[in-house]
């Protein structure tokens, strides 16, 4: 079974700072990965995710994450953050014959205005 | 909206009670997911159905049971509920049954007193 590892567990930056969260996760065979984000308050909703193909991918609302084989790693970043970026955000991942999908802890990231 | 429907949104009940969370997932998904989200324990895994039959299961206690029918609606039932089942509970959706994206519901707030 696989397990996912967010570094992070609370991050805070002021308005137009970069971000950059990391995931690792252990399973090594064919995986999908996503990232969810959580707002205060709200159901999880869907970032951006990586099943093939560009390492690199975008999401919604300028987010991007590179999935990096070799470190096992899919790392999610933003340029420059937003205080509505103030929220959770879960690095999750499906693999093999793995049905479940499997949630990091979770990081916590507040941006000031 | 995610379109994956839970119901009731909020729930309080006494130790001991038992109580049936509903889900009913987007329109056209087979795949139904039970995630139990606590502020100690994060966001954790307890079983997934694909058509009708269990297909991964997690971190469920034996207290606790799902199914889902074939109108494809699931319910989770809870019982002889402990304080420390006071969660968020959270019904996902996904077309099929591994390595498809998920659609969350809003959650069931369970309180239990």
């Amino acid at each position: 079974a696989q397990s996912v590892s967010q570094h992070n567990h609370h991050v805070i930056l002021s308005e137009a700072a970069s971000l950059e969260l990391g995931c690792n996760y252990s399973y090594g065979g064919t995986v999908n990965l996503f990232w969810y984000v959580q707002y205060p308050g709200q159901h999880l909703q869907l970032l951006l995710k990586y099943f093939s193909g560009d390492p690199l991918v975008k999401g919604i609302k300028g987010f991007e994450a590179e999935f990096i084989k070799s470190k096992f790693s899919f790392n999610l970043r933003k340029p420059s953050v937003q205080w509505s970026d103030t929220a959770e955000y879960f690095c999750a991942v499906t693999g093999g014959n793995d049905y479940k999908l499997s949630f990091g802890a979770g990081t916590t990231v507040t941006v000031r205005a | 909206d995610s379109g994956v429907t839970q119901t009731p949104k909020h729930l309080i009940t006494a130790t001991g009670q038992r109580v049936t969370l509903r889900c009913s997932p987007r329109s056209g998904d087979l795949s139904v997911y039970w995630y139990q989200q606590s502020l100690d324990q994060g966001l954790q895994f307890l079983i997934q159905y694909y058509n009708g039959e269990e297909r991964a299961k997690g971190n469920i206690l034996e207290r606790f049971s799902a199914q889902q029918f074939p109108d494809l609606h699931s319910e989770l039932n809870l019982s002889s509920l402990e304080l420390g089942d006071s969660a968020l509970y959270f019904c996902a959706s996904s077309a099929g049954h591994m390595n498809t994206e998920a659609f969350f519901g809003q959650g069931t707030r369970l309180t239990v007193v």
